[in-house]
């Protein structure tokens, strides 16, 4: 039974630059949440997707967005970035709107 | 790997100590609990988690209490093992909202 996996594990990108992050539900999901989790915090509420469509966002800017697919699967798209937007991107599956459970993360670095 | 807990607070435990971790949580509305390890490199595993009308749950190695008239979360470890070094963080969630909101987290270091 497959977990939360996500892709890349690992990124460097420059400012101003977008990247996309993908994400794949453990089995039997149908939610997605993302966070940012910076160097030495907690992780940080993106959004969540349910149906396809964003039900709750957390304060961040709308250059940061997101889909979700019918498999479940989602991704995270950040345009114009900023050196600030460096962290650990997290992906967590749930079924209806119970317990979150993490994927590994994508690191982000921007230079 | 890259560490998320630089410069996080620090509890250090003799192997085969139980360990007590705690949380301040923020909104007196939350109703919903969960303690995450995370080890260096990975992201947050489920530990156990908890609701607001229990104030005590068990694991396997593992109890949390929730006294809500402070709020106030404890993640207590039984005969701490060198795999349990890791951070922790305490999450909350409110009923009718879909996002959790995590605590600073603390590093436990097991010491041999």
């Amino acid at each position: 039974d497959a977990g939360v996996t996500q892709s890349p594990t690992h990124l460097i990108k420059t400012r101003g630059q977008q990247v996309t992050l993908r994400c794949s539900p453990k089995s039997g999901h149908d939610t997605v949440s993302w966070y940012q989790q910076a160097l030495g915090q907690g992780p940080q509420f993106i959004f969540q997707y349910y149906e396809e469509e964003e039900r709750q966002r957390g304060n961040f800017p709308d250059r940061f967005s997101g889909h979700q697919f019918p498999n479940y699967s989602s991704e995270l798209n950040v345009n114009a970035l900023l050196l600030g937007d460096s962290a650990l991107f997290l992906c967590a599956s749930s079924f209806g709107g119970n317990t979150i459970y993490f994927g590994e993360g994508s690191w982000l670095t921007v230079v | 790997g890259e560490s998320v807990g630089l410069h996080l607070p620090t509890l250090s435990v003799q192997e085969g100590d139980n360990s007590i971790i705690n949380c301040a949580y923020s909104n007196s509305a939350s109703d919903y609990f969960i303690w995450y390890k995370q080890e260096s490199g990975k992201g947050p595993q489920f530990i156990i988690d908890i609701r607001s009308n229990m104030d005590k749950r068990q694991g396997q190695r593992v109890t949390v209490l929730l006294n809500k008239t402070v709020k106030h979360l404890s993640l207590q470890i039984a005969a701490t093992q060198p795999g349990d070094s890791a951070v922790y963080f305490c999450a909350e969630n409110m009923a009718g909202t879909y996002k959790y909101i995590f605590g600073t987290g603390t590093r436990l270091k097991v010491l041999a």
